[in-house]
């Protein structure tokens, strides 16, 4: 069966400082993959999502990046952070019809 | 763009009601639509996929329906329990690729 890893489960990072948080999925081949952030009291916002090695589609200009090195590892960095990054970042993957979603990311920017 | 909406943004009732929870999107031409159940701090656990050729789908408790033409869908809980305690978000989608999520209902039953 297919599983998703997402670390780590949580991070407290200081602003101005770079991030790197890694999702991989395992169980399935040349999957879709996605990274969402949820804040506080609001909906999921897609981040970015990529349909194989190196093609990465980015939804919301900011200061995060994506990239996906390998085929069933997709990477969400950024040289500094912001305030504003703060939230609960998820890595989902999709079948022919259907996303499934790791665990988080809880990130905390002070 | 399309635009999810669902009322209403919290719930709470007694154990062992039956309930309804509501997702209202803008552009009909949808490709899915796919329920999900998030836990405090957790993931999200897809419930329920309906296909925009599909009316309704069941999965024990759990009754989701669409209705495209009036941009709907409903998700019917049965004789709720309090581990069905929880945010409920639900997703469609235009071309199979991006998703776009309502802002959920919290969901509190009460013992």
């Amino acid at each position: 069966s297919q599983t998703i890893h997402q670390w780590p489960a949580t991070l407290v990072q200081p602003v101005g400082s770079p991030l790197s948080l890694e999702c991989t999925v395992e169980g399935t081949s040349n999957p879709n993959l996605y990274w969402y952030r949820q804040a506080a009291g609001r909906g999921l916002q897609l981040l970015f999502y990529s349909v194989g090695i190196g093609q990465i589609s980015s939804e919301v200009p900011q200061n995060l990046s994506a990239s996906r090195p390998q085929d069933r590892q997709f990477i969400l960095s950024s040289k500094k952070l912001l305030l504003s990054d703060s939230g609960f970042y998820l890595c989902a993957w999709r079948t022919t019809y259907e996303q499934y979603f790791g665990p988080g990311t809880r990130l905390t920017v002070t | 763009k399309q635009e999810v909406t669902q009322i209403p943004a919290a719930l709470s009732v007694p154990e062992g009601e039956n309930l309804v929870l509501n997702c209202s999107f803008t552009d009909s031409a949808i490709y899915n639509l796919q329920w999900f159940r998030q836990d405090p701090g957790k993931g999200l656990t897809s419930l329920l996929l309906i296909q925009s050729s599909q009316r309704e789908q069941t999965s024990g408790r759990l009754n989701a329906s669409l209705d495209k033409s009036s941009g709907r869908s409903t998700l019917y809980i049965a004789a709720s329990q309090p581990g069905d305690s929880a945010t409920y978000l639900c997703a469609v989608s235009l071309t199979g690729n991006q998703f776009y999520f309502g802002t959920g209902t919290s969901l509190t039953v009460i013992p």
